[in-house]
């Protein structure tokens, strides 16, 4: 079936730094990927996405590319901040979500940067 | 901004009780949703509910659980008889049907349940 698998974390940077979170995911045909994000006291929202191969979504700094080839999706970014202190979730969605839209979420990485 | 609201944000029940999640989601959506996630685990889709009718349900949302949206801005979850399995973080989503073919759903804060 459809899963989406990513790092554990917490993953803890200080401010300035690289970040990777890795995400890989498993699914026949071709899936929709998202990052969504939570920062402390708020709802899930989405950050980035990307709906085919090779496709770069990018949003607030962030990047990832959809890699057919490795099943991934990783998120990067080149220099974060303490206001990126939040959980990221790596998702999918089968095909077009129309009236279902069931998206299937990853466990989701705590990101703590310190100043 | 418009925002997806629930209540509470947290509630804590005896096993065997009655709960009632409560969402309004953005006004002029038309797909609501429910997903949960238990405690270190993954955030599991639950229902999607459209045109005042579930549109596709999990496993997990078996007949101890059931939506309805009662006046036209709410939208609730309820479990008729919690187990303590129950206990997990609840999102409320809703989308409207463009932002929904591209799979950007938008999502409340949560509610906390905890069944003791």
């Amino acid at each position: 079936g459809n899963s989406v698998t990513q790092m554990e974390g917490p993953v803890t940077l200080s401010e300035e730094a690289f970040l990777t979170i890795n995400c890989t995911y498993t699914a026949t045909g071709y899936p929709s990927l998202f990052w969504y994000v939570q920062y402390p006291g708020e709802g899930l929202q989405l950050l980035l996405k990307a709906t085919k191969a090779d496709d770069k979504g990018s949003n607030k700094g962030f990047e990832a590319t959809y890699r057919k080839e490795t099943t991934s999706f990783h998120l990067e970014k080149g220099s974060v901040q303490v206001s990126d202190s939040a959980v990221y979730f790596c998702a999918l969605i089968k095909g077009y979500g129309g009236a279902t839209n069931k998206l299937i979420f990853g466990t989701g990485t705590l990101l703590a940067v310190q100043p | 901004e418009p925002e997806v609201t629930q209540t509470p944000s947290h509630q804590v029940t005896q096993m065997g009780q009655e709960v009632i999640l409560r969402c309004v989601p953005i006004s002029n959506h038309l797909y609501f949703y429910w997903y949960r996630q238990i405690l270190g685990q993954k955030v599991e889709f639950l229902v999607s509910f459209y045109n005042n009718e579930i549109s596709e349900k999990s496993e997990i949302f078996d007949d101890q659980f059931s939506v309805e949206r009662p006046d036209g801005s709410n939208f609730t979850l309820k479990i008729r008889s919690t187990k303590l399995e129950d206990s997990a973080m609840y999102f409320c989503a809703s989308t409207s049907g463009l932002a929904g073919l591209t799979g950007e759903l938008f999502f409340g804060e949560g509610s906390r349940l905890t069944v003791l």
